[in-house]
């Protein structure tokens, strides 16, 4: 069955420390790795699309990676405002176009 | 702003009633997507429309419908409500239908007394 696991399901970093949020998945054949952040009660906001092992994308503080097996999340010298839940999801290579999620890191960043 | 909108932002109701929710894709988004959150469960696919037509069907009730219309947006039907539906729910919307990247409206928080 396909699966999805994020870890840790919850991260308390200081201002300035940095840290990896993990994305491991099951899926063989992946077509895609998707990160989202996503604040208490609203949608998820989109933040980086991976398509293939070895490929990387960075914004901001925030830089994916993608293996085989897994994605990280690097999250270098946070904020505060980059508090919320980080969601991971993957489109396997089954028939239809959905997503599976995993149920996600939620991120403090104390100040 | 994802450029997804969904109405109403909130709905409080009783169990055995029926709701619409409804979403207005991305302009130039073919696709739309609707996903239950809840909190013991994460994000749940539950159907997927791409101009029109049905496309996929993740793990969506008997008592949930849905469709597209022709100005694509779409509306989801819940119906016999439970106190177990209460969740948030989520449109999402894509340009294309193949793998791609979702973009997801605000959501409606739909509670069920």
């Amino acid at each position: 069955e396909d699966q999805v696991t994020q870890s840790p399901e919850a991260l308390r970093l200081q201002e300035g420390e940095s840290s990896s949020l993990n994305c491991s998945y099951t899926v063989s054949g992946l077509r895609g790795l998707f990160w989202y952040r996503q604040d208490p009660g609203k949608g998820p906001e989109f933040l980086f699309t991976l398509y293939s092992a070895g490929e990387e994308k960075e914004k901001e503080r925030l830089k994916a990676t993608l293996t085989k097996k897994e994605s990280f999340l690097h999250i270098t010298a946070p904020k505060p405002e980059d508090s919320a839940t980080y969601l991971c999801a993957v489109q396997p290579p089954s028939g239809t176009y959905k997503y599976i999620f995993g149920t996600g890191t939620r991120l403090k960043v104390l100040a | 702003d994802s450029g997804v909108t969904q109405t109403p932002k909130h709905l409080i109701t009783a169990t055995g009633q029926r709701v619409t929710l409804r979403c207005s894709p991305r302009s130039g988004d073919l696709s739309v997507y609707w996903y239950q959150q809840s909190l013991d469960q994460g994000l749940q696919f539950l159907i997927q429309y791409y101009n029109g037509e049905e496309r996929a069907k993740g793990n969506i009730l008997e008592r949930f419908s849905a469709q597209q219309f022709p100005d694509l947006h779409s509306e989801l039907n819940l119906s016999s409500l439970e106190l177990g539906d209460s969740a948030l729910y989520f449109c999402a919307s894509s340009v294309e239908d193949r793998p791609g990247t979702q973009y997801f409206g605000p959501g409606t928080r739909l509670t069920v007394l």
